[in-house]
């Protein structure tokens, strides 16, 4: 039962323009997500949390939206950059534990 | 600070044998994971640990052992491959959440792709 679910495989974006992608949850229990960026051959790295308690996080370039009633939540990147190009993780963590639960990732290229 | 670091970066097993997976964190976190990713999918969380000899299952723990004797280290061991453990293993941290500030972040290390064949 995947209760993270990314269900765009990939996606590609012109270089200045808005990446949006999407992930949907179906554990009511979650209450913190994260979005993780990862390049070829490398771990995974952080890119931006939210917590339930908030609908909007913005760190620069990147904001996360968060929907509850949806169950959703979305990454934007304004303005896009070809370093973008990476695979995009969503997480999720319930009730104050620090188990993530991950979604399958988005690729995003952004092309020139 | 190296931050998470993971030896070997490859390695190839034949069906049976066993091999233990090195991970170790210089930022002094409590917390340890072990995750594997197969192609096209998430990561899976196999073992984690809360602290230095505190260590329970996740996901996918069949298969494996995990044992945490220091806060730096949490080894991954696997006793006899089979090709269903074919993948990249990777090691992860992050420090105790705070009653105030909740972060949740994972500190990743490069990761180990295991072959079994």
């Amino acid at each position: 039962d995947q209760q993270v679910k990314q269900n765009s495989p990939s996606l590609s974006v012109q270089e200045g323009r808005i990446s949006i992608l999407n992930c949907d949850y179906t554990n009511s229990m979650f209450d913190y997500f994260l979005w993780y960026k990862k390049y070829p051959a490398e771990g995974p790295t952080f890119l931006i949390s939210i917590s339930s308690i908030k609908d909007k996080n913005e760190d620069g370039r990147f904001t996360v939206f968060l929907n509850k009633s949806a169950k959703h939540l979305s990454l934007h990147i304004v303005p896009s950059q070809p370093g973008d190009s990476a695979v995009y993780f969503c997480a999720a963590s319930a009730g104050g534990g620090n188990k993530l639960t991950f979604g399958t990732g988005t690729q995003l290229k952004v092309e020139l | 600070n190296a931050g998470v670091t993971q030896t070997p970066k490859f390695r190839i097993l034949k069906i049976g044998q066993s091999m233990t997976l090195q991970c170790t964190q210089d930022m002094n976190h409590n917390y340890m994971y072990w995750y594997r990713q197969d192609p096209g999918m998430g990561l899976k969380l196999i073992y984690y640990s809360v602290g230095a000899g505190i260590t329970d299952k996740g996901e996918v723990p069949n298969g494996y052992n995990v044992s945490r004797s220091t806060t730096e280290d949490f080894p991954l061991r696997l006793e006899l491959a089979a090709p269903s453990q074919t993948s990249v293993y990777f090691c992860a941290s992050s420090a105790t959440p705070g009653l105030v500030v909740r972060n949740y972040e994972q500190y990743f290390g490069p990761g180990t792709r295991l072959t079994v064949t």
